[in-house]
């Protein structure tokens, strides 16, 4: 157990739905990275919160979007899907600011769009 | 722009025997370097991380070495066990103004044969 919490491990869901996926860090993690992760990409980095506040974007489509609660766990959620979205994502959480801390990463939530 | 490429994507080793896996980056400004193992259905697992101011790192069977100026690092297993079976991933920070990121490369199968 990594100390990342994922939920929920397993979701399937038709195309145009919503989702929203929960990540909760490891204790005394301040920062929250989401990624995705797909056969033909690999792992793409989404977007960071750092202590509730969005710090840095990336390959995040619209459709998507995330906060960060103040008990830092944070939310990714999926709009309007389509079966291009189906993938791994994967939230990790580091204690500071950057990447040169450290991730820790869950064990993901695995999305399919049929 | 920011890419890290990683080889070979498949190796197949026998147990007992050496691994040795590839990256190279394309940001001189990139200055940690994160070594992630990946296992069957759960999330990648940071096994080694390297700073650009060492030039090697060694814990137990894993080591990693960097090489600045070629802009180029790798990982290295020995006395592979079966254990060590898994997709592994090397990773960058993309420089000083993106260092909340990583870049990871696009992975290797590592298959220890018994």
């Amino acid at each position: 157990d990594s100390g990342v919490t994922q939920t929920p491990k397993h979701l399937i869901t038709a195309t145009g739905q919503r989702v929203t996926l929960r990540c909760s860090p490891r204790s005394g993690d301040l920062s929250v990275y989401w990624y995705q992760q797909s056969l033909d990409q690999g792992l793409q980095f989404l977007i960071q919160y750092y202590n509730g506040e969005e710090r840095a974007k990336g390959n995040i489509l619209e459709r998507f979007s995330a906060q960060q609660f103040p008990d830092l766990h944070s939310e990714l959620n999926l709009s309007s899907l389509e079966l291009g979205d189906s993938a791994l994502y994967f939230c990790a959480s580091s204690v500071g600011p950057g990447a040169d801390y450290g991730y820790t990463f869950g064990s993901g939530t695995r999305l399919t769009v049929v | 722009g920011e890419n890290v490429e990683q080889h070979p994507s498949t190796l197949s080793v026998q147990e007992g025997d050496s691994a040795v896996i590839k990256c190279t980056y394309s940001d001189s400004a990139s200055n940690y370097f994160p070594w992630y193992k990946q296992e069957l259905g759960k999330g990648p697992q940071l096994i080694i991380d390297i700073r650009s101011n060492v030039g090697e790192k060694k814990d137990q069977r894993i080591a990693v070495t960097l090489n600045k100026t070629a802009k180029h690092f790798s990982l290295h297993i020995t006395e592979t066990q079966p254990e060590d079976s898994a997709v592994y991933f090397c990773a960058a920070t993309p420089g000083m103004d993106s260092s909340y990121k990583l870049i990871f490369g696009s992975g290797t199968r590592l298959l220890v044969r018994p």
